[in-house]
């Protein structure tokens, strides 16, 4: 059974700070990882989704890794600000099949 | 194409009602998945359907769940009757070669219940 896990579970920095988020999952037989962003009281909004023959993916500021067979992947923020304050979630399927979600890193950006 | 529509987004229900949630998914989709989320147990998967047949539904608490799927562009999800650990976020998503060849889940705006 796959389990997703992310660490840490909370983090807090200052503005302009690059900071990594970790995750792990324990099946490496994935098809789609997907990193969210969800802010407190809404819904998911999808950042990035690296397929499993990929090893990144880039948005702006934001930079996610995969390493498949290790099992892991890390979303890199650039230049952090207050307004990516926020918890992300890590997710991975394999072909048509739901996705496993981590519970997340609550991530503060202090002013 | 305005995404996946989920209704109601806010739903307050005494203890014993019946409740049903609504999901629209993305035109040409043929994945719909229904997910809740909880402070304890964070985003877990309750049924999915593929081609409105359900595929697993493993993740349905107990027999007060119910899921049903009559066409590709509708779906509900129906608490009968509610109680008060019912209360969560509950998601709808889709996917399908519509979007492309990741076959990326794309989630909807959530319904937000609580049950008193």
């Amino acid at each position: 059974k796959q389990e997703v896990t992310q660490i840490p579970a909370a983090l807090s920095v200052p503005e302009g700070e690059n900071l990594v988020l970790n995750c792990s999952f324990t099946d490496s037989a994935i098809y789609n990882l997907q990193w969210f962003r969800q802010d407190p009281g809404k819904g998911l909004t999808s950042l990035l989704l690296i397929q499993s023959s990929q090893r990144e993916q880039t948005s702006g500021r934001l930079n996610a890794s995969l390493d498949k067979s290790s099992g892991r992947s890390t979303l890199y923020i650039a230049a952090s600000q207050p307004g990516d304050s926020a918890t992300y979630l890590c997710a991975v399927d394999r072909r048509n099949t739901p996705l496993v979600f981590g519970k997340g890193t609550r991530l503060s950006v202090i002013a | 194409d305005a995404g996946v529509i989920q209704s109601p987004r806010h739903e307050v229900t005494e203890m014993g009602q019946e409740v049903t949630l609504r999901c629209k998914p993305i035109s040409g989709h043929d994945y719909l998945f229904w997910y809740r989320q909880t402070m304890m147990r964070g985003l877990e998967l309750l049924i999915y359907f593929n081609n409105n047949v359900p595929i697993d539904d493993s993740g349905m608490p107990e027999d007060r769940f119910s899921a049903k799927m009559p066409n590709a562009s509708f779906s509900t999800l129906k608490i009968q009757p509610s109680e008060p650990r019912d209360s969560a976020v509950y998601f709808c998503a889709s996917s399908g070669l519509a979007g492309g060849s990741s076959y990326e889940q794309y989630f909807g705006p959530g319904t937000r219940l609580t049950v008193t």
